[in-house]
């Protein structure tokens, strides 16, 4: 599976778009991207997944560029609420191995 | 539904002695996770159940380590015996063919003194 790379950390302010990049420059054709996230001392939670087309439900918006080699996860209006690890991952299709790296530390500022 | 549930929420122990986790996945669910997540080492898979039969196991960090799913609606996660450093929390999620998507409970903190 190929890996990813996300930044340690990050801050938004409260109202605004939270913006969490992530890295995953060996994706292969047939691996999709998922996004978890953690709230403190919960298991983790579901946001979205994608192929290679702009995704976009109830939570949150994903953006793969065009070569798959990276991705972004909008939170349009981020809450205290959202302060969280974020967690990308990806992963062939219905192999059902997930390996979460560290994931990106969301704090979200009031 | 009730979601994922686990069981005990807490469990503190001595080391040496065994320790026996418990999941109920989702009704309807064919997939079954066992993770565990420390400061260190993140979030790692330990096994993967499909129908009820183990499908990867690699992750189980030894012999001490024993999981089982006797059935649909049942696992257990054992360690015996139990050292300091499986202290961790250990999550255990479900998903079903063509979903694609993992439901974690809300997992197991477990101290070895």
């Amino acid at each position: 599976d190929a890996k990813t790379t996300q930044p340690p950390s990050m801050d938004c302010a409260e109202g605004r778009a939270a913006n969490l990049p992530c890295n995953h420059s060996t994706i292969s054709g047939n691996e999709y991207v998922y996004w978890y996230r953690q709230i403190h001392s919960q298991g983790p939670q579901y946001i979205i997944h994608g192929l290679k087309n702009n995704e976009t439900n109830e939570m949150a918006s994903l953006i793969i560029t065009e070569d798959r080699k990276s991705s972004t996860l909008i939170l349009p209006h981020a809450t205290l609420r959202d302060t969280a690890v974020y967690y990308c991952i990806v992963i062939i299709w219905r192999t059902y191995k997930y390996i979460f790296g560290t994931g990106t530390r969301l704090k979200v500022l009031a | 539904d009730a979601g994922v549930i686990q069981s005990p929420r807490h469990e503190v122990t001595e080391m040496g002695q065994e320790v026996t986790l418990r999941c109920k996945p989702i009704s309807g669910h064919d997939y079954l996770f066992w993770y565990r997540q420390t400061m260190m080492r993140g979030l790692e898979l330990l096994i993967y159940f499909n129908n009820n039969v183990p499908i990867d196991d690699s992750g189980m960090p030894e012999d001490r380590f024993s999981a089982k799913m006797p059935n649909a609606s049942f696992s257990t996660l054992k360690i015996q015996p139990s050292e300091p450093r499986d202290s961790a929390v250990y999550f255990c999620a479900s998903s079903f063919t063509g979903n694609e998507k993992l439901f974690f409970g809300s997992g197991t903190q477990l101290s070895v003194l």
